[in-house]
């Protein structure tokens, strides 16, 4: 399977611990998004990678959050300190590089429940 | 800050009946793609629209856009079962600082009734 994958698909986690997403893009695509979604709602974005650089973070990114794309390949995502509001569906997305008007490919997400 | 909006944000049709999901948007952009969604799953992409008077038909399926109305609609033909699923669409932009987003709708969740 040549897609967009995440890890874990699911993830429950008490209240204030530290938890870690995994994306794994396309193969050759330089950009990467995370987005995030909500019951009912559409993604909202939180970040975006052009390779290694992580050009726009979302002010829904608080400081609690923080994202790498070490190398320019996969990325991760940690959420410290969780919160019950964090509960929601983190989406990865990847594009090639061929300027604008390139569809995003999206993984399967990662669902997380904050107890 | 770019709203995009989608009505009905909820569509209960018959099969075989016909019907739109309009998505407007308030920033000037050629570029919109639409997103089915089925429950518990990620987003499949469905139609990129590049340009005015783009028009893109898959199946039942038949998108277009209007960069001068910044409206995007969505046409169901002879609707099926199948088709049942939440529909978004998303506005693509770019700052200054070279970051691509996409802006999505709050989505249109369809159900396809016998």
């Amino acid at each position: 399977d040549t897609g967009v994958s995440q890890n874990p698909r699911h993830k429950i986690t008490k209240r204030g611990q530290n938890v870690t997403f995994r994306c794994d893009p396309i193969s050759e695509h330089n950009r990467l998004y995370w987005y995030r979604q909500t019951l009912g709602q559409g993604p909202e974005f939180l970040t975006y990678f052009q390779n290694e650089a992580q050009l726009e973070k979302s002010r829904l990114l608080s400081d609690r959050f923080s994202a790498e794309r070490p190398k320019g390949s996969f990325s991760t995502l940690e959420i410290q300190r969780t919160e019950q509001g964090d509960s929601a569906m983190y989406l990865c997305a990847s594009s090639p590089h061929r300027g604008r008007g390139t569809e995003a490919f999206f993984g399967q997400g990662t669902r997380l429940t904050v107890v | 800050e770019l709203k995009v909006e989608q009505n009905p944000l909820f569509l209960s049709m018959q099969e075989g009946k016909n019907y739109t999901i309009y998505c407007n948007y308030s920033t000037t952009s050629d570029r919109l793609y639409w997103y089915r969604q089925d429950p518990g799953k990620s987003l499949e992409s469905l139609f990129v629209l590049l340009s005015n008077g783009a028009v893109k038909q898959e199946g039942r399926l038949m998108a277009s856009l209007d960069t001068k109305a910044r409206l995007s609609t969505l046409h169901i033909t002879a609707a099926v079962h199948d088709l049942s699923a939440t529909y978004f669409c998303a506005v693509d932009t770019v700052s200054g600082a070279g970051s691509y987003q996409l802006t999505f709708g709050k989505g249109t969740k369809l159900s396809v009734i016998p």
